[in-house]
């Protein structure tokens, strides 16, 4: 079964300051790994997604995240952080085989202070 | 520009009451889903819907729960008989492509049962 691990449940940081938001996974199988986020009172945004190929991957909004197979992990970075980064962010993953559905962590809130 | 609506925003229901929330996508989609989010917890797969049956479910989606595309536009989740933990944010996820497609979520239903 797959699982996502996001071992952080809050991160505060200052604006302009770098970030990075954690996350692993485990899997059996070929996976495919998304970040999304949600602000307030809203549904999930996707932010980026890894699918194959190069295994830095950039987004929205100035984020990236780096695929590291041997760890199980994809963290999220952002160099430098505004006051409208303020949101909660989801790992998720999905298998390569039939089975799609995403498989989420359990979140990271992000607050960004000025 | 949203892929997709959902209404109602809100719903508010007793317990042992039934509840239909719909979910209206913008464009061609073949592929439906509902996710939902108890507050302060993961985001947690209901069912894949795909050529007009259920391709996946999860334990979560027991008797109480049903999906069907009546009109072949709009996808509805309908709860027969609502418990107090089926309290929750409820969104419907739609995509082109079952396996490299983007997942678009739409903003949500808010379900409370009383």
């Amino acid at each position: 079964a797959q699982s996502v691990t996001q071992l952080d449940s809050q991160v505060p940081v200052f604006e302009e300051a770098p970030v990075e938001l954690r996350c692993n996974y485990s899997s059996s199988v070929s996976v495919y790994l998304f970040w999304y986020v949600q602000y307030p009172n809203q549904g999930l945004q996707l932010l980026l997604k890894y699918l194959s190929g190069s295994t830095l991957v950039k987004g929205i909004n100035g984020f990236e995240a780096e695929f590291n197979k041997s760890q199980t992990s994809f963290h999220l970075r952002k160099p430098s952080v505004h006051i409208s980064d303020t949101a909660e962010y989801f790992c998720a993953v999905k298998s390569g085989g039939y089975g799609n559905k995403l498989v989420f962590g359990a979140g990271t809130i992000l607050r960004v202070k000025s | 520009e949203p892929e997709v609506t959902q209404t109602p925003s809100h719903q508010v229901t007793q317990m042992g009451q039934e509840v239909i929330l719909r979910c209206v996508p913008i464009s061609n989609h073949l592929y439906f889903y509902w996710y939902r989010q108890i507050l302060g917890q993961k985001v947690e797969f209901l069912v894949s819907f795909y050529n007009n049956e259920i391709s996946e479910k999860s334990e979560i989606f027991d008797d109480q729960f049903s999906v069907e595309r009546p009109d072949g536009s709009n996808f509805t989740l309908k709860i027969r008989s609502t418990k107090l933990e089926d309290s929750a944010m409820y969104f419907c996820v739609i995509a082109r492509d079952r396996v490299n497609g983007e997942q678009f979520f739409g903003p949500g239903t808010r379900l409370t049962v009383l």
